[in-house]
């Protein structure tokens, strides 16, 4: 089951911060995100592995609610260098260890 | 340098024309992945590997065919080709740990055009 990402589209002005949710209507037992900039494949973020857990990395950090079966991604005071479209890739408890499903995907626009 | 390696990157065809395309890595990954890419729909799973001679289908298999023979290879094959085929494809690759699939590193992409 294919996870829901939203929004769709974000336009921030440099210094702005965003949010970009990924929900499954399965329970869920891990999210990767990847950020992919025009052009180019896509790039690890981070793996949250466990309900309730959170990392981040630099300005950027995630959370992932198992109960509520979703997970966020925040970007904290956006810069130019954020832009590109952000996946949530998501594995159920019961999915064969190999299957990885992406939502369609959030394009980010952060501009001067 | 690590990395995952395809091609070609760009190739334009005819309909039934057999192609195959390559991936090849060199982090000694045991799992490996196909996905195609068409705009608006991310990134869906054709097939993947969790290790030499263990393929699996993703969700979009129809009319691919892969094979995985050595560690570093993971061939994407497309036997008769046809213009809904037309798509970005990607090949990533990456450990396996306790928990299945760590993260995944991708290759640079195939553009295929199919006519």
């Amino acid at each position: 089951q294919q996870p829901v990402q939203s929004p769709q589209a974000v336009i921030l002005r440099e210094g702005e911060d965003a949010v970009i949710n990924c929900s499954s209507s399965k329970a869920l037992y891990s999210v990767h995100w990847y950020r992919q900039k025009h052009g180019e494949a896509p790039v690890f973020l981070m793996i949250l592995l466990k309900g309730g857990e959170q990392k981040g990395h630099e300005k950027i950090s995630a959370s992932f609610n198992e109960k509520k079966q979703q997970s966020s991604l925040y970007l904290t005071a956006s810069q130019l260098s954020y832009s590109g479209t952000y996946f949530c890739g998501t594995k159920g408890p019961n999915t064969n260890a190999g299957k990885s499903t992406f939502g369609d995907g959030t394009t980010l626009t952060v501009k001067p | 340098e690590a990395q995952v390696t395809q091609n070609p990157r760009y190739l334009i065809t005819v309909t039934g024309k057999k192609l195959t395309v390559t991936c090849s890595q060199n982090m000694n990954h045991e799992y490996m992945s196909w996905y195609r890419q068409d705009p608006g729909l991310g990134l869906r799973q054709i097939y993947y590997s969790m290790n030499v001679e263990v393929t699996d289908k993703g969700d979009v298999p129809e009319g691919y065919k892969v094979s995985r023979k050595e560690k570093r290879n993971f061939p994407l094959i497309l036997e008769s080709p046809s213009p809904n085929q037309t798509s970005l494809y990607f090949c990533a690759s990456s450990l396996l740990a306790g928990e299945g699939v760590q993260p995944q590193h991708f290759g640079d992409g195939t553009r295929l055009s199919i006519l």
